[in-house]
């Protein structure tokens, strides 16, 4: 079955700072990427997601990059503010196929220090 | 439109209860799933609804947990009898296509 990594655990920037989520898969055949955003006490929620015939996709602060051959796949965040702080969970699945549940990463707590 | 909503938000039962979660999705949304997330690790994939049909149930941990969706409207996960282990937060999620997952905020589940 499918296996995500995802680093850091936790990251720690400044406020207008960039902040990168790393996420590695192991199923050559997953195609679809998304990632989620959770803050405290509420829930996940889709901020962005890519799927495999793509190589980067953005929306405005937010943007994730594909890496097909290396089957890694990042967020990018640019000018942070206080209210990305959550943590963010990046997943992948083989979507069309007959098994689709997502597989998740272990979440990276994003902390935007003022 | 309503999104997806879970009952009970949250529940403290002992070893050896049985606990009934529920689960109702965004009306017209075809697919629903069930996750858990277990504290400080990952959200894990429990079983995917098509309708009332079980598309995949290979996450589901053991033959204490059963999950229903009559009708292929709401869904309903049951332990029986609960665990220590069974503790976490189990998150509903349903979606259209199978795209665009929309969670639920979660039940969560301590067992003593």
């Amino acid at each position: 079955g499918e296996n995500v990594e995802q680093h850091p655990s936790t990251l720690s920037v400044q406020e207008g700072d960039s902040a990168v989520i790393k996420c590695t898969y192991s199923d050559s055949a997953s195609n679809y990427f998304p990632w989620y955003k959770q803050e405290l006490g509420k829930r996940p929620q889709l901020i962005i997601d890519i799927r495999s015939n793509v190589g980067e996709k953005k929306d405005q602060r937010i943007a994730v990059t594909l890496n097909k051959t290396a089957k890694h796949f990042s967020l990018h965040i640019t000018e942070t503010q206080p209210e990305d702080s959550a943590v963010y969970f990046c997943a992948a699945t083989y979507s069309g196929g007959g098994a689709d549940g997502l597989t998740f990463g272990k979440g990276t707590h994003l902390i935007i220090q003022p | 439109e309503a999104g997806v909503t879970q009952f009970p938000s949250h529940s403290v039962i002992e070893k050896g209860q049985t606990v009934t979660l529920r689960c109702d999705p965004i009306s017209g949304h075809d697919n629903l799933y069930w996750y858990r997330r277990v504290m400080g690790k990952e959200i894990k994939f429990l079983l995917h609804f098509v309708k009332e049909s079980k598309q995949d149930e290979s996450g589901m941990p053991n033959n204490r947990f059963l999950a229903e969706r009559t009708g292929g409207t709401y869904s309903t996960l049951k332990v029986q009898p609960a665990e220590l282990e069974d503790s976490g937060v189990y998150f509903c999620a349903s979606s259209h296509n199978r795209y665009g997952l929309f969670f639920g905020s979660g039940t969560q589940l301590s067992v003593l």
